[in-house]
Order: C-alpha cells, then sequence, then structure tokens
C-alpha cells in the first residue's frame, strides 16, 4: 500500500522568501515521487519527479525536492517566491508493486504569495 | 497542440439528466485516467483504462461509465446525475509501458455543477 501525506493545506509565504512544502510518503516497495502543480482553472502538470537516478531532483521554475528515504521525505523548496507561483501543489507517490501503476495523490498545499 | 484536451469545459445540468464528458489525447499514450476533484481540491482516481485492463475504483457509483471507442479517447459517461456528483473531473493519459515512474498529463478540467 502506498500513500502520501501533505502537511498544511495552506502556506503563506513573502514575495522573495524561501518556499518549503512538506509530503512524507508510505511505500513497501521502493517509490517513484513527484510533484505537480495546479494553477487556477487549470489541470495539473508536471514540477519534478523522483526515479531513483539522484536524491535531488530540479525541475521547473526553480524548484526542487529532495528524497530522504530515512526520513521518508520528499519536500519541495524554492530559494525565492514569485507571485507566479500561487498555486495549489500536490505531491503523488506511485510504485511498480501489482502491475498498475496509478499514482496516489496527496491532499494538496495552497501556497499564497504575498507582495 | 494540445496534448489532454476536454470538452465541455463547464457543464451545467438538472439532477437526474445523463450527461457525458469526453477526453482526447495526442500523445500515443496506452492509458488513460479520469479524476474527480471536490471543492476542497483533493483528488480522486476514478479509473485507470488501457487497450488490456479497466481498473474502477470500487467507492466510484455505477452511474460513472468509462467509454473508450479507441486508443485515444476516454469519455466518460454518468446517468442520474446527483447533487453530489457536482466537481471538477479530469482526464489523465500516460505510457503505461514506461512504467511506474511515467508522468501523467492532464486535461484542463470540466467542472460539472448539477442543480
Amino acid at each position: 500500500a502506498q500513500s502520501v501525506t501533505q502537511l498544511g493545506s495552506h502556506v503563506s509565504v513573502s514575495e522573495g522568501a524561501l518556499v518549503l512544502l512538506r509530503c512524507n510518503y508510505s511505500s513497501s516497495v521502493p517509490p517513484y515521487l513527484f510533484w505537480y502543480v495546479q494553477y487556477p482553472n487549470q489541470g495539473l502538470q508536471l514540477l519534478l519527479k523522483y526515479t531513483s537516478a539522484a536524491t535531488l531532483v530540479k525541475g521547473i521554475n526553480g524548484f526542487e525536492a529532495e528524497f530522504k528515504k530515512s526520513e521518508t521525505s520528499f519536500h519541495l523548496t524554492k530559494p525565492s517566491a514569485h507571485m507566479s507561483d500561487a498555486a495549489e501543489y500536490f505531491c503523488a507517490v506511485t510504485s511498480a508493486s501489482g502491475g498498475s501503476y496509478i499514482p496516489t495523490f496527496g491532499r494538496g498545499t495552497s501556497l499564497i504569495v504575498h507582495p | 497542440d494540445t496534448a489532454v484536451s476536454q470538452t465541455p469545459k463547464y457543464l451545467v445540468t438538472q439532477m437526474g439528466n445523463d450527461k457525458s464528458i469526453k477526453c482526447e489525447q495526442n500523445l500515443g499514450h496506452d492509458t488513460m485516467y479520469w479524476y474527480k476533484q471536490d471543492s476542497k481540491k483533493f483528488l480522486k482516481i476514478m479509473f485507470s483504462y488501457n487497450n488490456k485492463e479497466l481498473i474502477i475504483n470500487e467507492t466510484v457509483p455505477n452511474r460513472f461509465s468509462p467509454k473508450s471507442p479507441d486508443k485515444a479517447h476516454l469519455n466518460l459517461h454518468i446517468n442520474s446525475l446527483e447533487l453530489g456528483d457536482s466537481a471538477v473531473y479530469f482526464c489523465a493519459s500516460s505510457h503505461f509501458e514506461r512504467g511506474a515512474h511515467d508522468t501523467q498529463y492532464f486535461g484542463p478540467g470540466t467542472r460539472l455543477t448539477v442543480l
């Protein structure tokens, strides 16, 4: 079984401040982990994903995430927030067990950026 | 070119009606999905479908049925609509053979309102 927990349904930062969105996963087998972003009135799009090649993953728009197996975490960070980063962020996990690759999504974190 | 498209974008209808949402992808993917996103942004998988297998989320009422005329299309039919069906429905696609780390590509969503 696999699951994802996103701590904090809302995160509020000032423009230029560090962004930290938390994601913890549970998986009985080595996981593949994803961060997706959803801008208002749009579908989800991939920010970055971990596929076991490197623990620090760089994505689009200056975001990155680090896979920490000991902490079962995959937190998303960005050094300096921009107003355009305001969106809903989803962490997701899949695993290669059972032959079905349906991802399990977290409940999402809404990022609010203040001027 | 739009990778995953859905029609209509908005759908307003009365309780008890039957409606369909269409989805098309031009990515050459072999697997398509339907998700339901509720008012709290929670994303729930409804179906996963490729030309080999339909995987149904057992919590989805049988009033919902996916229909796939070919690999590029997966339509969602909903019978006897209820108030609780109001949500945003997302279609997505991926390439099953690439494995569990393959990215999902989402459509723009269909906002269904049942009156």
